[in-house]
Parts: structure tokens; C-alpha cells; sequence
């Protein structure tokens, strides 16, 4: 059964980096089939999608966090991580990671996803 | 202010039939047969509920369906349990470059 699971620090200062890591299991993140992602929601708010990235590490970012997001890809722990640069209080939020099936022109959506973990941005 | 708008609530009674719109735009509802709708209960992750506008994946309740018109796309759920009660939203992808956006969310309470 395919699993995954977000770990991390819970609180970062502002303007320090947020640094998150998914862990894969019951399948491998080197798979050809799908892409692996990080969606973020602040506290009673929607959903906002931050970045998608391939085993291969070919990664996508949302135009407006593009500047202090980077994904990257760990295959022989089959992991993938996010770090978040500069963070503010706007960045408090629960952090998913979530695995998209690969489809054209680009995949669009999350078919497993972990249980999220919630990060604090305070001082 | 989201990409694609939802209505903020709606509510129905139980074995009725409810129906959630997610309106866009001709870059990502309108002009893509890409439209998934998500299922949050609260405390927990969303769950994919319906793909490429209408496909629906293995285990979820054929109660739920989804469609789309122009620019609007539509989540109906028939037979109206207290467990469809949460929140959902509608997500496409879309030409600009944030290539998936997502609606505010509608909660659903059931009566």
C-alpha cells in the first residue's frame, strides 16, 4: 500500500529556511509513472500547490513561491524534499507531499497523499 | 483570492442530491478536460475523489460524479450520507505558470 509521510521541524524563525522531507513506501519514487509533489494549506484556508518534481529531478514551481522554493529527489532513500527559503508568518501552514500520476500535457493530480505536517513560522 | 471559484457552502439532506461548481477560466476549466475534485474531512488529507473531469478512481462511491460545461465544472453527489459531510475542492490544470490551481473550497454540511 503506498505511503507517505511528511517529517520536519514544526517551528522555523522568520526569515530562516523551512526544509521538509517525504518519505515513499510501498512503491519507488524512481517509478516512471508518476510525479511526486508538495501542496501547502494555512489554517483554515484552501489548498495552494508549491511544486512538483520527477525521479529524474525535472521539477515545476508555483510561479509565485518560485524564487524561494527548490525540490529535490533522493532515490536510494526514496525520498523527496522541499526547502522554503525566507519564510514570513504567511508560510504557516500544513505541508502535504502527494504523488501524481504521470498524464499530458503535465500531471495535475494527487492521487496518495500523506497526513501533513503543520509548520510554524514564529520567532 | 483562488484561481477557480467555488461557492463558499452548500448543504443538503440526506438522500439528496447535491451539486458543487467550480468556475474558471478558458487557460485551465474551459479549455482542459483536466478538472479533479478533492475530499477533506477536517484534521485530515484531501482524498481524490474524481480525475479528468469525470473519471472517478478505484473505491470511491459512485455516488459521486463529476462533469463540465464551458468554463464550469460540476461535482454531483447523489444519495446524500453524513459522511460526504467536509470540505471539497475542485483543482484543473492550467496553461499559466502555476500549471494546477485549486478553488477556495465548498463545505458541504448535510442536514
Amino acid at each position: 500500500q503506498m505511503q507517505l509521510q511528511e517529517s520536519g521541524p514544526g517551528l522555523v524563525k522568520p526569515s530562516e529556511t523551512l526544509s521538509l522531507t517525504c518519505t515513499v513506501s510501498g512503491g519507488s519514487i524512481s517509478s516512471s509513472s508518476y510525479y511526486w509533489a508538495w501542496i501547502r494549506q494555512p489554517p483554515g484556508k484552501g489548498l495552494e500547490w508549491i511544486g512538483t518534481i520527477y525521479y529524474s529531478g525535472s521539477t515545476y514551481y508555483n510561479s509565485s513561491l518560485k524564487s524561494r522554493v527548490t525540490l529535490s529527489v533522493d532515490t536510494s532513500n526514496n525520498q523527496f524534499s522541499l526547502t522554503l527559503s525566507s519564510v514570513t508568518a504567511a508560510d504557516t501552514a500544513v505541508y502535504y507531499c502527494a504523488r501524481l500520476p504521470l498524464s499530458r500535457p503535465l500531471p495535475y493530480y494527487f492521487d496518495y497523499w500523506g497526513q501533513g505536517t503543520l509548520v510554524t513560522v514564529s520567532s | 483570492q483562488s484561481a477557480l471559484t467555488q461557492p463558499a457552502s452548500v448543504s443538503g439532506s440526506p438522500g439528496q442530491s447535491i451539486t458543487i461548481s467550480c468556475t474558471g477560466t478558458s487557460s485551465d476549466v474551459g479549455g482542459y478536460n483536466y478538472v479533479s475534485w478533492y475530499q477533506q474531512h477536517p484534521g485530515k488529507a484531501p482524498k481524490l475523489m474524481i480525475y479528468d473531469v469525470s473519471n472517478r478512481p478505484s473505491g470511491v462511491s459512485n455516488r459521486f460524479s463529476g462533469s463540465k460545461s464551458g468554463s464550469t465544472a460540476s461535482l454531483t453527489i447523489s444519495g446524500l450520507q453524513a459522511e460526504d459531510e467536509g470540505d471539497y475542492y475542485c483543482s484543473s490544470f492550467t496553461s499559466g505558470s502555476t500549471f494546477v490551481v485549486f478553488g477556495g473550497g465548498t463545505k458541504l454540511t448535510v442536514l
